[in-house]
């Protein structure tokens, strides 16, 4: 059973430019988790998503972000127009229906030029 | 509102020395609790959980944590460390919804030879 999958695992923009990070959960998890990590910090929570639904989107700035979750296919995190300070790792978890533990991807370290 | 604290930001010991880490939380339900590790530029690795019953949960690696209700502790221990643990810890607190979790900023662990 493959973990969670991230790609890219690195990620170059210059200002103004849109980021797409996908994330694949690990087979058989119905809820994905977007956190981001930002240097010598902990990670921050941006939302939650189960398949074709927001759950719970109280982590992530108003405005650029975005993310979905589709029935076929990976979840999607979309920074728009980015900005250096969206430089980060953005790391993606999933759990399994019955929820409780979440297991991470190797995450995405997004530069903003 | 829900926290997690992890109060040492940095720590060394030696290798075959004795380790704790510490983790306090603050959440009104009993807490799911995590301890997560991460090495440079990986994601994180489920270390142990505790959701209820015996306080004292072991997990992977040697790793074992206790969780103390009176104290909102859940630290972390390991009776001889070893040159590959270090890395960077991090405590986690599961809300009983499990719509996100909440982390600590980490602990970096450094191992002397």
């Amino acid at each position: 059973n493959a973990g969670v999958m991230q790609n890219p695992r690195h990620l170059v923009r210059r200002r103004g430019q849109e980021a797409r990070l996908r994330c694949s959960p690990m087979k058989g998890h119905s809820h994905v988790y977007w956190y981001r990590q930002l240097p010598e910090e902990g990670l921050k929570f941006m939302v939650y998503l189960q398949k074709e639904n927001i759950i719970d989107e109280s982590g992530m700035p108003k405005e650029r972000f975005s993310a979905e979750f589709p029935k076929e296919g990976p979840s999607i995190l979309r920074i728009q127009q980015v900005v250096r300070g969206d430089s980060a790792a953005y790391f993606c978890a999933s759990s399994p229906p019955e929820l409780e533990t979440q297991y991470f991807g190797p995450g995405t370290r997004l530069l903003v030029l | 509102a829900q926290s997690v604290t992890q109060p040492d930001i940095h720590i060394t010991v030696s290798e075959g020395a004795s380790l704790e880490l510490r983790c306090n939380y603050s959440y009104g339900a009993t807490p799911y609790l995590f301890w997560y590790v991460q090495s440079p530029g990986q994601g994180l690795q489920l270390l142990l959980k505790y959701f209820s019953g015996d306080t004292l949960v072991q997990g992977i690696k040697g790793f074992e944590a206790e969780f103390k209700r009176s104290q909102s502790s859940f630290n972390l221990r390991k009776p001889s460390v070893h040159w590959s643990d270090a890395a960077e810890y991090f405590c986690a607190v599961g809300v009983r919804n499990f719509n996100k979790f909440y982390f600590g900023s980490g602990t970096k662990l450094n191992v002397k030879p």
